[in-house]
């Protein structure tokens, strides 16, 4: 079963405006991670959070982790069209398991120009 | 360039045919995950394998196999058991054991049953 919730599942902006993603966990983690996918390509890593953490920063992104809440959220600030692409939270649940990672469903951005 | 390829980009199957999915690295990595996506949806892991010669299934394996019989590669065979094969399959690989990673993902195969 999917270990992560997104929400929005779509998300439309115009360009120049900020993006907010949140995705929620059940399970206690090692590690959460951002992804993006462009439409029928690969998955492409954009930051990672610890446990110990709750805020990084990576150019326009931002993220936040709340592990009392078990949930994260992805800022994009000042958005532009080429943001436009699917953008997935995945858990990492450290011992045994380390590295293997679980995806939510992701949340579908658009930023009209 | 450092790496993770697979091939083909796109698969047809005929009913009751086994494929395989190939998936090669040259990142020196040790840990490689297959994953599938269905249309609108996250990515469900099959088969992972953090070590050569070790794998272990994930939270769909049933109809698939996997070997791991060098560090580089990692191939997925998709056999005839597995009644719904039409899919996005990813191949990834990260440095793997006990470190805070990233995953490095291929371009992906799309697999449809013809």
């Amino acid at each position: 079963s999917q270990q992560g919730e997104e929400d929005p599942q779509a998300l439309s902006i115009q360009e120049g405006e900020n993006a907010t993603m949140n995705c929620s966990y059940k399970t206690s983690i090692n590690n959460l991670q951002w992804y993006r996918q462009n439409s029928g390509r690969g998955l492409v890593h954009l930051i990672l959070i610890r446990s110990n953490e709750r805020e990084k920063h990576s150019g326009r992104l931002r993220v936040t982790l709340d592990t009392s809440k078990k949930s994260s959220s992805l800022l994009i600030t000042a958005s532009r069209a080429a943001d436009t692409a699917s953008y997935f939270c995945a858990t990492d649940g450290g011992g045994t398991s380390y590295g293997k990672l679980t995806f939510g469903q992701g949340t579908i951005l658009t930023v009209h120009p | 360039d450092g790496g993770i390829t697979q091939s083909p980009k796109y698969l047809f199957r005929k009913e009751g045919q086994n494929v395989t999915l190939s998936c090669e690295q040259n990142l020196n990595h040790d840990a490689m995950y297959w994953y599938r996506q269905d249309p609108g949806q996250g990515l469900r892991l099959i088969y992972y394998s953090q070590i050569v010669n070790d794998f272990q299934k994930g939270d769909i394996a049933e109809g698939y196999s996997v070997s791991r019989e060098k560090k580089e590669s990692f191939p997925l065979t998709v056999t005839s058991a597995q009644k719904n094969p039409t899919a996005f399959y990813l191949c990834a690989s990260s440095i793997g054991g006990l470190v805070n990673t990233e995953a490095f993902f291929g371009q992906g195969t799309r697999l449809t049953v013809v």
